[in-house]
């Protein structure tokens, strides 16, 4: 089983819309956890960290459910240029010297 | 703002060949990271460092050295380039213990033929 597994996509939906996406992990010890996006043959960059109560940060919305191991990501009023890759990515150690373990990311794209 | 760069951004090699992927960071980050991503597996980490000539071995260490002489700089060798090390490399780096972010390079595309 993967240490981190996500619904590979794609996720085709029309501007405006609400989407969202959900991802495992298998290692309950984990500490941290985040959403990292990477556009089409760009670096991924951090979008937002996920806390245990939940947090917002404009139209996108984190939340983590530590019981069932998954954590998810909520994009409302979706744009056009919210279409790209997005990382479900766990710290197995918040040690922060360990690397972080990277799903294989959930493809958006939003259309006209 | 943070700057990690990347000697090559496309690269092209032969079987047997040695192969050096060079990373540069300017924030004087302390750990640095070498990944690779392939379509459906992700990233995966291969080496780490966290302190000048310091190294661990990742989650596939097997066909790659690193070297880190100075703090900005991290190296990633390939001894001898085999055709299912066609990848893309993105170098990372972070601040001290405690910070989970990663700052990325832009990418090397390496084909091996």
């Amino acid at each position: 089983r993967k240490e981190v597994e996500q619904d590979p996509g794609p996720f085709n939906v029309p501007e405006g819309a609400t989407v969202a996406f959900n991802c495992t992990y298998s290692n309950s010890a984990s500490q941290s956890f985040f959403w990292y996006r990477q556009d089409c043959r760009k670096e991924p960059k951090l979008l937002m960290s996920v806390y245990s109560s939940g947090n917002e940060d404009g139209r996108f919305t984190a939340q983590l459910n530590r019981a069932s191991q998954y954590i998810s990501l909520l994009i409302r009023d979706s744009k056009l240029s919210d279409s790209a890759t997005y990382l479900c990515v766990v710290n197995p150690m918040d040690t922060g010297r360990r690397a972080l373990t990277f799903g294989s990311g959930t493809r958006l794209q939003v259309q006209p | 703002d943070v700057k990690v760069t990347q000697s090559s951004r496309y690269l092209v090699k032969r079987t047997g060949e040695k192969v050096f992927l060079e990373c540069v960071q300017d924030m004087d980050h302390e750990n640095m990271f070498w990944y690779r991503q392939d379509p459906g597996l992700g990233l995966r980490l291969i080496y780490f460092s966290y302190d000048v000539k310091m190294k661990e071995k990742g989650d596939i260490p097997e066909g790659y050295s690193v070297s880190r002489e100075k703090k900005e700089r991290f190296s990633l060798i390939l001894e001898s380039a085999s055709t299912n090390q066609t990848s893309m490399y993105l170098c990372a780096s972070s601040p001290g213990m405690g910070s989970a972010r990663k700052y990325f390079g832009p990418g090397t595309r390496l084909t091996v033929l």
